[in-house]
């Protein structure tokens, strides 16, 4: 089965500056999908990025941009200009075809003003 | 598009009885997912369906679980007999079939308090 790790459960950072969550995988599959979520406190879980395992480009949204290692099995998320709202849990998942997405246990991000 | 809406927001109920959650997904999504969150974990899977039909169900889901969407709309998860380790949080995702990249999009969730 597919198992998402996320070795971080907190990390903090200082406004402005630049963090990166880990996330690695398992999987036997070579066709997939990885994203990532934001969870604010009390609030629903957003989608942040999302990759393609085919695709050799990183994805980048704005800010928030990925370092996709395939063969490490390693999909990190790098949040550049942290900004007081980008504190939230964050979940990476994975998905493959037509399977359900198996999440990770999650980071929980604090940004010190 | 409204979003994923789900009903109750907090549920709060004493062992033994038994408990419905509704989840109204985006109107244009035939995929519905239920997931489970508890305190400071990931989302863990529980079941999925595509229109009307429950293509997947989670082997760590008790009999005392059971989900239907008879009309490829909305959906109701109900839990039997409750007990208290069943305290979570409840979400309800939808997604369009198109593309197997297509993101999940939560509902708030139903908070369960068993007592």
């Amino acid at each position: 089965a597919q198992t998402v790790t996320q070795s971080q459960p907190e990390m903090s950072v200082q406004e402005a500056e630049t963090v990166t969550l880990s996330c690695t995988y398992d999987t036997s599959e070579s066709d997939y999908y990885l994203f990532w979520y934001k969870q604010p406190p009390s609030r629903q879980m957003i989608l942040v990025i999302r990759q393609e395992a085919y695709k050799q480009q990183n994805a980048t949204e704005n800010r928030f941009s990925v370092n996709f290692q395939k063969a490490a099995k390693s999909f990190s998320l790098k949040i550049s200009d942290s900004q007081l709202g980008d504190a939230a849990m964050y979940f990476c998942a994975y998905r493959s075809g037509g399977q359900n997405f198996v999440f990770g246990p999650g980071t929980r991000l604090s940004v010190l003003p | 598009d409204t979003g994923v809406s789900q009903d109750p927001r907090h549920k709060i109920t004493k062992r033994g009885q038994n408990v419905t959650f509704r989840c109204d997904p985006i109107s244009e999504h035939n995929r519905l997912y239920w997931y489970r969150q508890t305190l400071g974990q990931g989302p863990e899977f529980l079941t999925y369906f595509q229109n009307e039909a429950q293509l997947e169900k989670s082997r760590l889901l008790s009999d005392r679980f059971s989900a239907e969407r008879p009309k490829g709309s909305f959906s109701t998860l109900e839990i039997q007999r409750t007990e208290q380790g069943d305290s979570a949080m409840y979400l309800c995702a939808s997604s369009p079939q198109q593309s197997y990249n297509s993101p999940l999009h939560f509902g708030n969730g139903t908070r369960l308090t068993v007592t």
